[in-house]
């Protein structure tokens, strides 16, 4: 069983409009991961936080520790932010463990 | 920009053959990771390693090994390869506050 749940599984949007991705975990973390895979698999990593909130361009990400819940947001979605969209979690070690990932389509 | 790299990209092999993956990194990264990911599937760690001579199983069990000799490089080995490893192959490295993934390596096992 994943615990690290992610949603929607698929999402498609029009070029413009605001995307929210959520990310659910069971139990408390030391940090989480959002990661950007393209079609052909190369994994970009686009923010790590353990609270609070991150910003990078476009990109928005939250978390909330007492909820054990993340969101990713696009603002302004372009096609070229079509990708599938991962979130990982780090609970004690080292390890990351992942979510199935957010597949996104932003047609123009 | 990161620097991690793998060879091969793209590799079909026949069942019963001994394969090495190779990972490289030029960013002095204590941690390494090697991940299994099928088409549509989540990532799942195969090995990880801390640091020179420090290597641990993930909670996948694939039937390979690694080694860390040197800090920038991470080999993985099949010892026989069988098409149930069909998958693709990341390499990662970091520290606490981040992760770089490598390219990949799409493995055919015919």
């Amino acid at each position: 069983k994943n615990e690290v749940e992610q949603s929607p599984q698929n999402l498609t949007a029009q070029e413009g409009e605001f995307i929210t991705i959520n990310c659910s975990y069971s139990v408390g973390i030391s940090a989480l991961h959002w990661l950007q895979q393209h079609p052909g698999g190369g994994i970009v990593s686009l923010f790590m936080l353990s609270s609070g909130k991150k910003k990078h361009g476009r990109l928005i990400a939250t978390i909330n520790i007492q909820e054990k819940h993340s969101s990713l947001h696009i603002t302004a979605s372009h096609p070229r932010d079509s990708a599938v969209y991962i979130c990982a979690v780090r609970w004690g070690g080292n390890q990351f463990y992942f979510g199935t990932g957010t597949s996104l389509t932003v047609i123009p | 920009e990161a620097d991690i790299y793998q060879t091969p990209r793209y590799l079909v092999i026949g069942t019963g053959k001994k394969i090495t993956l190779e990972c490289s990194q030029t960013m002095g990264h204590d941690k390494m990771y090697w991940y299994q990911q099928d088409p549509g599937m989540e990532l799942h760690l195969i090995h990880y390693s801390y640091g020179v001579n420090s290597t641990e199983k993930g909670d996948l069990s694939s039937e390979s090994t690694v080694s860390r000799i040197r800090t920038e490089h991470f080999p993985l080995t099949l010892e026989s390869a069988r098409p149930s490893h069909t998958s693709q192959y990341l390499c990662a490295s970091g520290s606490s506050y981040e992760q770089y993934f490598g390219p990949g390596t799409r493995l055919t096992v015919t």
